[in-house]
C-alpha cells in the first residue's frame, strides 16, 4: 500500500460538536503531519509526530486535538470549532523527518456551520 | 525562522512552451527542496524534490535547480502541456518541518 487515506472526505459540524478525523499509512512510515488548507492557500503545518510521539505543535489552538495510536494512525480530535476553522484538512506521512519525502492524503473538506 | 518567497503567482503559456517557477528561501540550514503539484480539489502530489548536496535534477520534462550560494530554486517544465495545469509549490525543509511558498497557478492553453 503506497497511499495515506483519509476518512471522511467531506464534515459539516456545528460548533459546539466533537468530532474526529482520520488519517492512515502502511508505508511503514514513522513521521506523521496534519497541515490545514484554505483556498488558494499553501499546505499549514499545524503538528508533526516522529516515532508516534509529538514533535511540533504549531502554537494550534486547543479545539484541536491530534493523537497517534499507533505508527499507521494519525486522529485529529475537533471541539467547539469556530467558522474560520472551515478548511481542507491534509495529513502527510513521510519515512522520517526532515529530509525525506512527504506524502499527502487526499484531505477532509471541513465545514464549521 | 525560514520564509520561502515564490514567483511568479500566476503563469500562463501555450502548450509546448516551457515554465520556469521561482522560488527562494531565507535560512541557510535548509537542505532539501521539494516541489507538489495540486490540482483543484486534489492533494499536493510531490513531483520532484533536490537535496542541498545537488545542483539540478531532471525526470523527464521535469527540472530543478538549486543554487545554495543566492539560496533559490527553480523549476522548470519544458514542452508544456494542458494537463500540467495546477498549482504548483516549492517547499524547503527546517528543522524536521517543511515551509511552503505561496504558490504559482500554472494555466497551459491548447
Amino acid at each position: 500500500d503506497t497511499e495515506v487515506t483519509q476518512t471522511p472526505k467531506h464534515l459539516v459540524m456545528g460548533m459546539t460538536n466533537k468530532k474526529s478525523l482520520k488519517c492512515e499509512q502502511h508505508m511503514g512510515h514513522r513521521a506523521m503531519y496534519w497541515y490545514k488548507q484554505k483556498a488558494k492557500k499553501p499546505p499549514e503545518l499545524m503538528f508533526v509526530y516522529s516515532y508516534e510521539k509529538l514533535s511540533i505543535n504549531e502554537s494550534v489552538p486547543s479545539r484541536f486535538s491530534p493523537e497517534c495510536p499507533n505508527s499507521s494512525l494519525l486522529n485529529l480530535h475537533l471541539h467547539a470549532l469556530q467558522p474560520e476553522d472551515s478548511a481542507l484538512y491534509l495529513c502527510a506521512s513521510s519515512r522520517g523527518t526532515a529530509t525525506y519525502e512527504q506524502y499527502f492524503g487526499p484531505g477532509t473538506r471541513l465545514t464549521v456551520t | 525562522g525560514e520564509n520561502v518567497e515564490q514567483h511568479p503567482s500566476t503563469l500562463s503559456v501555450q502548450e509546448g512552451d516551457s515554465a520556469v517557477i521561482k522560488c527562494t528561501y531565507s535560512d541557510s540550514a535548509s537542505n532539501y527542496f521539494p516541489w507538489y503539484k495540486q490540482e483543484l480539489g486534489k492533494r499536493p502530489q510531490l513531483i520532484i524534490d533536490i537535496r542541498s548536496n545537488v545542483g539540478e535534477k531532471k525526470d523527464q520534462r521535469i527540472a530543478v535547480t538549486l543554487n545554495k550560494t543566492a539560496k533559490h530554486f527553480s523549476l522548470h517544465i519544458t514542452e508544456t502541456q494542458p494537463e500540467d495545469s495546477a498549482v504548483y509549490f516549492c517547499a524547503a525543509s527546517i528543522t524536521d518541518k517543511l515551509i511552503f511558498g505561496t504558490g504559482t497557478r500554472l494555466q497551459v492553453f491548447p
